[in-house]
């Protein structure tokens, strides 16, 4: 049981290159986020789901897209890779059911645009 | 939306001191509230939380308050120790009645642990 994976966990990009960021989970979660990290920020929402086939908007979406094919994969898209998107990003999954919100995070994704 | 507020940023206290994170919430149909541990360079750990129904909870050394007519609700570390040190973060959200049910984090306060 791996929990939360993310792929890659390093990247470098040049300004206007793209790339997706892959997460996989193995727990049979119906809802999942992906989260940017900066500095002094905390983490802050770009995208969600909350079931195969279904997306939305977070706090921060501009810049980026998502596809839920899967009800394991998550996938985050950059069509055109700006330095302001240099970043850490996290993957998260939950359970739909029960009275609490506890999010399982992937190890991260940290990414370079020069 | 939502806005969750953390203070202090950075925090240092000396082994075996307690250590108080505070964050205050702008949502009143806020009620979950989760406490998560990052270490350096590693995903966030949750490592206590509460619910709007409960006014306090501990864990060992880790205890959380929450005074909901406030909007605020507070970390407690008693006897510290360097293994504590790390980036702690609040966070809110609503945990049943939104389709999205994302978590609103707070900024982070870095807590280092002087042995």
């Amino acid at each position: 049981n791996a929990g939360v994976t993310q792929t890659p966990k390093f990247r470098v990009l040049k300004t206007g290159q793209s790339m997706t960021l892959l997460c996989a989970q193995d727990m049979n979660h119906e809802y999942m986020y992906w989260y940017r990290q900066d500095p002094g920020m905390g983490l802050r929402l770009i995208h969600y789901s909350v079931g195969e086939g279904t997306t939305a908007k977070g706090e921060v979406p501009d810049g980026y897209n998502v596809s839920r094919l899967k009800k394991q994969n998550f996938l985050l898209g950059l069509e055109s890779a700006a330095p302001s998107q240099t970043s850490v990003y996290f993957c998260a999954s939950r359970d739909a059911g029960g009275a609490k919100n506890i999010q399982y995070f992937g190890a991260g994704t940290r990414l370079s645009v020069l | 939306g939502e806005n969750v507020e953390q203070h202090p940023s950075t925090l240092s206290v000396q082994e075996g001191d307690s250590a108080v994170i505070k964050c205050t919430y702008s949502d009143s149909a806020s009620n979950y509230f989760p406490w998560y541990k990052q270490e350096l360079g590693k995903r966030p750990q949750l490592i206590i939380d509460i619910r709007s129904n409960v006014g306090e909870k501990k864990d060992q050394r880790i205890a959380v308050t929450l005074n909901k007519t406030a909007k605020h609700f507070s970390l407690h570390i008693t006897e510290t120790q360097p293994e504590d040190s790390a980036v702690y973060f609040c966070a809110a959200s609503m945990g049943m009645d939104t389709g999205r049910r994302a978590l609103t984090f707070g900024s982070g306060t870095r807590l280092q642990v002087q042995p």
